[in-house]
């Protein structure tokens, strides 16, 4: 029943590191979403993905690397962990707006907790 | 430039009570929609409510409702009868023209219910 679905929740991990963390939504959604939370929870986005075609890209290191196999995933992939990566990272999803109507919400995972020691 | 302002960092309410939570936005867009979301101490982000820019009138969702005044840009937040499990950390968001849908949240408010 989940709607957005991301793994694992609580990622706990080394400096220098390799990591991933997979986003599934069942929701039909055409548009999915990569945020992070900092320390203070200011949340900011991250990568947007539509029908697995890249349109947002924040200024992001590029060791990060998001990827959509299909509409229903988006995962990210990030190289060479740093201290500063550690964050709450929130994936979400929404169908895209269309004309002036902006009121497709997006629905949000429940977070992944990565932790860098 | 921060397009989303909440200007409480921490509010408290009594149960029973309703409190306004503020949220002011800019831009120059005339096509604009603005959400409010809620993330309890367990972390999951839940979408509560949206007042889109041509709406003609104020969004209800059960107890919330959106108090939006376009001429001064804001978009509050009002909870009427406060209930312990509305204490969490509230953020306001604007989607705007031409962002590819792209949230831009506020710094977030917290609300404490107390007996």
């Amino acid at each position: 029943d989940t709607a957005v679905s991301q793994t694992p929740k609580y990622l706990v991990t080394q400096m220098g590191n390799d990591k991933s963390i997979k986003c599934e939504q069942n929701l039909g959604h055409d548009t999915m979403y990569w945020y992070k939370q900092d320390s203070k929870k200011f949340l900011k986005i991250m990568f947007s993905y539509n029908n697995k075609e890249l349109i947002i890209n924040e200024t992001v290191p590029n060791r990060f690397s998001p990827k959509s196999p299909d509409k229903a995933h988006l995962n990210l992939h990030i190289n060479s962990l740093e201290l500063g990566d550690s964050a709450v990272y929130f994936c979400a999803s929404s169908q895209t707006p269309t004309g002036d109507s902006y009121n497709q919400p997006q629905h949000f995972g429940d977070g992944t907790r990565l932790s860098i020691l | 430039a921060q397009k989303i302002t909440q200007t409480q960092p921490g509010m408290f309410v009594q149960e029973k009570e309703a409190v306004t939570l503020d949220c002011t936005y800019d831009t120059s867009d005339p096509s604009y929609g603005l959400f409010w979301y809620k993330q309890p101490s367990s972390g999951e982000m839940i979408f509560l409510i949206y007042q889109g820019s041509y709406d003609q009138q104020n969004a209800t969702e059960g107890r919330y409702s959106l108090n939006f005044q376009k001429a001064r840009k804001s978009a509050n937040l009002v909870i009427s009868a406060s209930q312990l499990g509305d204490s969490a950390m509230y953020f306001c968001a604007i989607i705007r023209a031409g962002t590819a849908s792209k949230l831009t949240f506020g710094t977030g408010t917290r609300l404490q219910v107390t007996l």
